[in-house]
């Protein structure tokens, strides 16, 4: 079982509509945990951090953590074309010492 | 605030050459880490730094690969010799403190033919 794991998609999913973004981790004991996104050919640049269960929003992305079932999620509501981009999932994983990265799912957001 | 500064931002070698990619994270941020970016394996970390000091190099893939940082404001990782695998882009990232939130570099593409 991956550290890490993530649907690698393609999500495509229509302008205007939430888009729904999973993750799910093995570490039980992971206290921080980040989503990423990276356009293509660019860098990784962190969307939001949550450390603690239940909702955390900010504009139009809500972060979701539900530690007993090892899940965290990420919604975007009111999607634009400028959200097509990878949302990489990342998970500090307390028995390795360090933070690990899902595989990401390739967002696209149609006009 | 400038942000994590990485040089070069392309790096075209041949097989056999040494590669240097350098980096300097942002001003105050005490930890620094390197990640290596493929379509096959994604974002991979290599190894990170706390205060300067290695803490976890496990990540290097082989001892072709070596880094350094030293001191606050300038690290580099080095590949010699470079081999057609090693093509990725790699990049630099550094938190203010460790488990904190991380903050990339534009990346460096390497490509060794």
């Amino acid at each position: 079982q991956k550290e890490v794991e993530q649907n690698s998609g393609p999500l495509s999913v229509p302008e205007g509509a939430i888009a729904s973004l999973n993750c799910t981790y093995s570490d039980r004991g992971s206290q921080s945990f980040f989503w990423y996104r990276q356009y293509s050919g660019k860098s990784p640049e962190l969307i939001m951090s949550i450390y603690s269960n239940g909702d955390k929003e900010d504009g139009r992305f809500t972060a979701q953590l539900n530690k007993a079932s090892q899940y965290v999620s990420l919604l975007i509501r009111d999607s634009q074309p400028s959200d097509s981009a990878t949302y990489l999932c990342a998970v500090y994983i307390q028995g390795a010492q360090k933070l690990v990265f899902g595989q990401g799912t390739r967002l696209t957001i149609n006009p | 605030d400038a942000g994590v500064i990485q040089s070069p931002r392309h790096e075209v070698t041949e097989m056999g050459q040494e590669v240097t990619l350098r980096c300097k994270p942002i001003s105050g941020h005490n930890s620094l880490f390197w990640y290596r970016q493929t379509m096959m394996r994604g974002l991979e970390l290599l190894i990170y730094f706390n205060n300067n000091v290695p803490i976890d190099d496990s990540g290097m893939p082989e001892d072709r690969f070596s880094a350094k940082m030293p001191n606050a404001s300038f690290s580099t990782l080095k590949i010699q010799p470079s081999e057609p695998r090693d093509s990725a882009v790699y990049f630099c990232a550094s938190s203010l403190r460790f488990q904190e939130t991380q903050y990339f570099g534009p990346g460096t593409r390497l490509l060794v033919l």
